[in-house]
């Protein structure tokens, strides 16, 4: 069962910033929030993912709030090529054993020239 | 080195037919997941291997899928007595530690 309410769609205009929420009301101590997108026809690219402190890397920011209950990915400049859905998912660390990712329905980010 | 590979690309077959699904893993990683997406729908995790165990079988639809890794390399997951609700694409991932790196997928069209 996904842990993590997105909003269904959103549309952003080309160059501008995209942010995208994600709410994990129920998150535990030891889950990590991780960010894929998927760009259609294509498998799952996998972008971000934190603990409790803001990371930052070629592709995107991810901001989770001081309480963890949740967090927004940012695109800094959105481009036509980041059109995609974008998925939110809550996941223990790897190392306590693989644990499979559980995809909800993510966000469907339009971007629009 | 090279990504995940899936073969085949593409699967046509009748109803009531078997089908096997090839996943190649990268190099080195541990860890393989097999999930299903059907048309417009979302992923829905099926089955994922630690080395050659499967820990978590729990999304298996029913007794007509299963699945192998051997080596702790490739896998294969089988599909007996294909039905018309197979039709998905079913994409195959792996991974070392955190990240999932997936495949293209096979695209399983059950008439």
């Amino acid at each position: 069962d996904a842990k993590t309410t997105q909003p269904p769609s959103m549309d952003c205009a080309e160059g501008r910033a995209a942010n995208l929420p994600c709410n994990h009301s129920t998150i535990s101590g030891n889950e990590y929030v991780y960010w894929y997108r998927q760009i259609h026809s294509q498998g799952p690219q996998y972008i971000i993912h934190g603990l409790k402190n803001n990371e930052t890397n070629e592709m995107a920011s991810l901001i989770i709030t001081e309480d963890r209950k949740s967090s927004t990915l940012i695109l800094p400049h959105a481009t036509l090529r980041d059109t995609a859905v974008y998925y939110c998912i809550v996941r223990p660390d790897i190392i306590q054993g693989a644990q499979k990712l559980v995809f909800g329905q993510g966000t469907r980010l339009t971007i629009n020239p | 080195g090279a990504g995940v590979s899936q073969s085949p690309s593409n699967k046509v077959t009748e109803k009531g037919k078997d089908v096997e699904l090839r996943c190649d893993p990268i190099s080195g990683h541990t860890a393989l997941y097999w999930y299903r997406q059907s048309l417009g729908q979302g992923l829905e995790f099926l089955i994922y291997f630690q080395g050659n165990s499967a820990p978590d079988k729990s999304g298996l639809p029913s007794d007509r899928f299963s699945a192998e890794r051997t080596g702790g390399s490739v896998s294969t997951l089988t599909i007996q007595r294909t039905q018309q609700e197979d039709s998905a694409v079913y994409l195959c991932a792996s991974s070392r530690r955190t990240e999932l790196f997936f495949g293209p997928g096979t695209r399983l069209t059950v008439l």
